[in-house]
């Protein structure tokens, strides 16, 4: 079964860090582009970066100004994310997506079930 | 960065209806447009990719058209399961963007 399992998520305090980790399974992760998208609450969905199947190119959501840094270990098949100097508006839903496999312009074919991110004080 | 709107933001429908969503780029995006449905407490899916391709296992009733800057999503038959959000997404080019999402509820 292809599947996607985020962990990671939890209460940190205004400016603090935390490292979301994406575990993937079923498929050849090594063939995939991923992405990382967050919901807020109350809001809609944001996508927040992009990692190529290599590890590059990468890309992010011009609103993190260099706070978040995706990355990824084909040999451990996971995708992660640490985030630094997180702010209020960073609380969400961060949900981990795989690319179609096909071109990045297909969309996100297979989500995990999303790591919920608290930040407050 | 490439902006989407939706309309509307939300639509109340009964089973069996026929619902139209819009979605519209700041740009040209070819047809590079995704759409997704999501449901409380659940992960998106994938409904329909290239503007108007339906994703495996996307059931017939629904069906996307446009390109450039206009796009549509119809549910022909509203069913049951229907009833959810639904994003679209410009995937012509870094960074992706969302619309700000159309809710589907039971009237």
């Amino acid at each position: 079964e292809v599947q996607l399992v985020e962990s990671g998520g939890g209460l940190v305090q205004p400016g603090g860090s935390l490292r979301l980790s994406c575990a993937a399974s079923g498929f050849t992760f090594s063939s995939y582009e991923m992405n990382w998208v967050r919901r807020a609450p109350g809001r809609g969905l944001e996508w927040v970066s992009y990692i190529a199947s290599s590890g590059s190119p990468i890309y992010y959501t011009d609103s993190l100004k260099g706070r978040f840094t995706i990355s990824r270990d084909n040999a451990k098949n996971s995708l992660y994310l640490q985030m630094n100097s997180l702010r209020a508006e960073d609380t969400a839903i961060y949900y981990c997506a795989r690319g179609d496999g096909t071109t990045y312009q297909y969309g996100m074919d297979v989500w995990g079930q999303g790591t919920t991110v608290t930040v407050s004080s | 960065d490439i902006q989407m709107t939706q309309s509307p933001s939300s639509v109340s429908a009964s089973v069996g209806d026929r619902v139209t969503i819009t979605c519209r780029a700041s740009q040209d995006i070819s047809s590079w447009l995704v759409w997704y449905q999501q449901k409380p407490g659940k992960a998106p899916k994938v409904l329909i990719y290239a503007a108007s391709s339906l994703h495996s296992g996307v059931p017939s009733r629904l069906s996307g058209s446009g390109s450039g800057t206009d796009f549509t999503l119809t549910i022909s038959g509203l069913q049951p399961e229907d009833f959810a959000t639904y994003y679209c997404q410009q995937a012509h080019s870094f960074p992706f963007t969302f619309g700000p999402g159309t809710k589907v509820d039971i009237k």
